[in-house]
């Protein structure tokens, strides 16, 4: 089965600096990679997705992940942070054998300071 | 609009019950999920179903059970076998048919146990 790794479960920038949150995954294959957000009690909501067409993928709110193969990594990341960012985010990878089955890593929590 | 209606937002089982949470979905999706969502753990898959009257087993089916009896319907039942039902519960639809697309949300349905 597939795996994805999110290090570290929370994060914590000023407004305006820059975002990073990483996520690696576990395949021999260049797998679909997917970044979500979640608010607090809501469901998650699709950032970004990844599917072999460009390395750098741009996404909503001004997000963007770069997909590197040699490094088996997809982080995401956004030049300033605005407050509103505060959330948690999902890194998630599709099974490769079976394109309608997910995973997800364990999350990362946003902070974001005035 | 279309969407995942999830309910109730709240829900709470005594000892030896089952209870069911509510699924529906208008986005004529032929995949559903459900995932479990615990604090530090991400989210994990209990059931999917990628056509009607079909349902596959997640990585945590046990103590759950799931019907797809209608396209825009996926509930699911958390029985007594379940010993550890206090979660966060997420459907998910997507529109399958082996392509890959991401996933839609509902907003959750938090079950507590009395």
């Amino acid at each position: 089965a597939q795996s994805v790794t999110q290090l570290g479960s929370h994060v914590s920038v000023s407004e305006g600096a820059l975002v990073l949150l990483r996520c690696n995954y576990s395949s021999s294959v260049p797998p679909y990679l997917f970044w979500y957000v979640q608010y607090p009690n809501q469901g998650l909501q699709l950032l970004l997705k990844y599917t072999s067409a460009a390395t750098l993928v741009k996404g909503i709110n001004g997000f963007e992940a770069e997909f590197k193969k040699s490094e088996t990594s997809f982080h995401l990341t956004k030049p300033s942070a605005h407050m509103s960012d505060a959330a948690e985010y999902f890194c998630a990878v599709s099974d490769l054998y079976n394109f309608n089955k997910f995973y997800f890593g364990s999350g990362t929590k946003l902070n974001v300071k005035p | 609009d279309g969407g995942i209606t999830q309910s109730p937002k709240y829900l709470f089982r005594k000892e030896g019950q089952n209870v069911t949470l509510s699924c529906e979905q208008n986005l004529n999706h032929d995949a559903m999920y459900w995932y479990r969502q615990d604090p530090g753990q991400g989210l994990r898959l209990i059931y999917y179903s990628q056509i009607v009257n079909d349902f596959q087993k997640g990585d945590i089916a046990e103590g759950y059970s799931v019907s797809r009896e209608k396209k825009e319907s996926f509930p699911l039942t958390v029985t007594s076998a379940q010993k550890n039902p206090t979660a966060f519960y997420l459907c998910a639809s997507s529109i399958g048919q082996g392509r890959n697309e991401k996933l839609f949300f509902g907003s959750g349905t938090q079950l507590s146990v009395l």
